[in-house]
């Protein structure tokens, strides 16, 4: 079984502070996805790494595929209030597969 | 485009029944995966369909099924309903498939309460 795990389990922080969230496995990836869960919904997909060390930016978020794909983490610049959430990854494995951490639970207070 | 549609949001059952949840994919999308989502547990994969066939299968007993319609509809059962089955049940989209790098839509969601 392959599994991901995901930390801080639950981050508080103020407006306006960075944040990182962790994502490990002893296990390859092929791929590597981060989404956002907010209260009520559903996942939404924020980014998809695939090649290791990748690193995408997206506006203040900032993703990195570990060089061995079995890691990644996610970057938070200069947190808002809209960055409150879930936030979860999951990694693909063989067989099209896709293995979910356990999520971080990130607050951001004003 | 309408995004990917689960009835009903919410539901309260008792210990022994079945339920059924329903999930109406993005139009095009030929897959269709289901989730289960506890606190304890995170987000665990059920099974995935393709085309009407059970493509993949987690590892869940077998009071848990589904199916897959012409349209690509999908519906899940829950049978003989146990109180650890409370949980949110998420049902995700594609136009291939989860994996190879391949984007999946997620419903909003169907909670379900075993009293």
């Amino acid at each position: 079984t392959q599994l991901l795990e995901q930390s801080p389990q639950f981050l508080s922080i103020q407006e306006g502070e960075n944040l990182t969230v962790y994502c490990n496995s002893s296990s390859v990836f092929s791929s590597l996805q981060w989404y956002r869960q907010e209260p009520g919904e559903g996942p939404v997909l924020l980014v998809t790494v695939v090649t290791g060390g990748e690193v995408k930016k997206l506006k203040r978020l900032t993703f990195q595929f570990g060089d061995a794909r079995k890691d990644s983490s996610l970057h938070i610049t200069a947190a808002q209030t809209g960055d409150t959430g879930l936030y979860l990854c999951a990694g693909e494995a063989a067989g099209n597969k896709l293995t979910f951490g356990g999520g971080t639970r990130v607050l951001v207070k004003p | 485009k309408a995004g990917v549609t689960q009835t009903p949001r919410y539901l309260i059952k008792t210990r022994g029944q079945q339920v059924t949840l329903s999930c109406s994919p993005i139009s095009g999308h030929r897959s269709v995966s289901w989730y289960q989502q506890t606190p304890g547990q995170g987000l665990q994969f059920l099974f995935e369909y393709f085309s009407e066939t059970q493509r993949n299968k987690g590892n869940f007993p077998g009071r848990f099924s589904g199916r897959q319609f012409s349209n690509s509809r999908s519906e899940m059962n829950v049978s003989t309903l146990e109180l650890g089955d409370s949980a949110l049940y998420l049902c995700a989209s594609s136009i291939r498939g989860q994996g190879a790098g391949n984007t999946i839509y997620f419903g909003e969601g169907s909670w379900l309460t075993v009293v």
